[in-house]
């Protein structure tokens, strides 16, 4: 079973839909991170959840929702998204907010029509 | 924030060659860290080091935080190689800015 499993691996929406990304950790890390990849751009962090508590929200667009339920579980919630939302949303887990390797998941591959 | 630059941008490469991939800071950094992004996507870490050499097969990695540099070392590429290789660096992982990444093609 790998570290940081990421569903669905890819998803089509349209601009009204509502969705959300899930993500799950098997390494018993207390930080949890959502990252943004966009073409010919460089990672953006979006949020950072630390013991399942928010620490960093990185001015990103309301149309974006993270929910934290627990410290293996991470959510993203999408609704009214916009076509230059389209972008691999990635996943990271480290062992505390503050330092250590962080561990990525494989991705969900977003379109927005 | 902090300034990430990498080079090369672009790098091919034959089977069996060396090379090496250089990451700049514009500022001193206590988190400094190497990853390899496969085909399919996924960022893989090869190595957590904000300062010091550290050698994991073929992949060794050094920091020279006074310098504000870091290189990765590939040596005896092998296909499986081939991806884009980002370096990330700052102050805790909630401060983390990635470069935009070195893409290298291993050639059979």
């Amino acid at each position: 079973e790998t570290g940081v499993t990421q569903t669905p691996r890819h998803l089509v929406m349209g601009m009204t839909n509502k969705k959300s990304l899930k993500c799950e950790q098997h390494l018993g890390h207390n930080a949890m991170y959502w990252y943004k990849q966009s073409a010919k751009k460089p990672l953006e962090l979006m949020f950072v959840y630390s013991l399942e508590e928010r620490v960093e929200n990185n001015s990103v667009p309301s149309r974006f929702s993270p929910e934290c339920p627990n410290s293996s579980h991470l959510f993203l919630h999408l609704h009214t998204l916009q076509p230059e939302d389209s972008a691999l949303y990635l996943c990271a887990t480290s062992t505390s907010s503050g330092t250590g390797e962080l561990f990525f998941g494989e991705g969900s591959r977003l379109t927005v029509l | 924030g902090i300034q990430v630059e990498q080079s090369p941008p672009d790098l091919i490469l034959q089977e069996g060659a060396n090379s090496t991939l250089r990451c700049n800071f514009s500022d001193s950094v206590n988190n400094l860290q190497w990853f390899h992004q496969n085909p399919w996507g996924q960022l893989i870490n090869l190595f957590y080091i904000p300062s010091g050499t550290k050698q994991n097969g073929r992949l060794s990695a050094t920091t020279v935080a006074t310098e504000r540099y870091s290189l990765l070392y590939i040596s005896s590429s092998q296909t499986t190689d081939s991806g884009v290789y980002f370096c990330a660096g700052g102050f805790g992982n909630e401060k983390l800015t990635f470069g935009t990444g070195t893409r290298l093609t291993i050639i059979p």
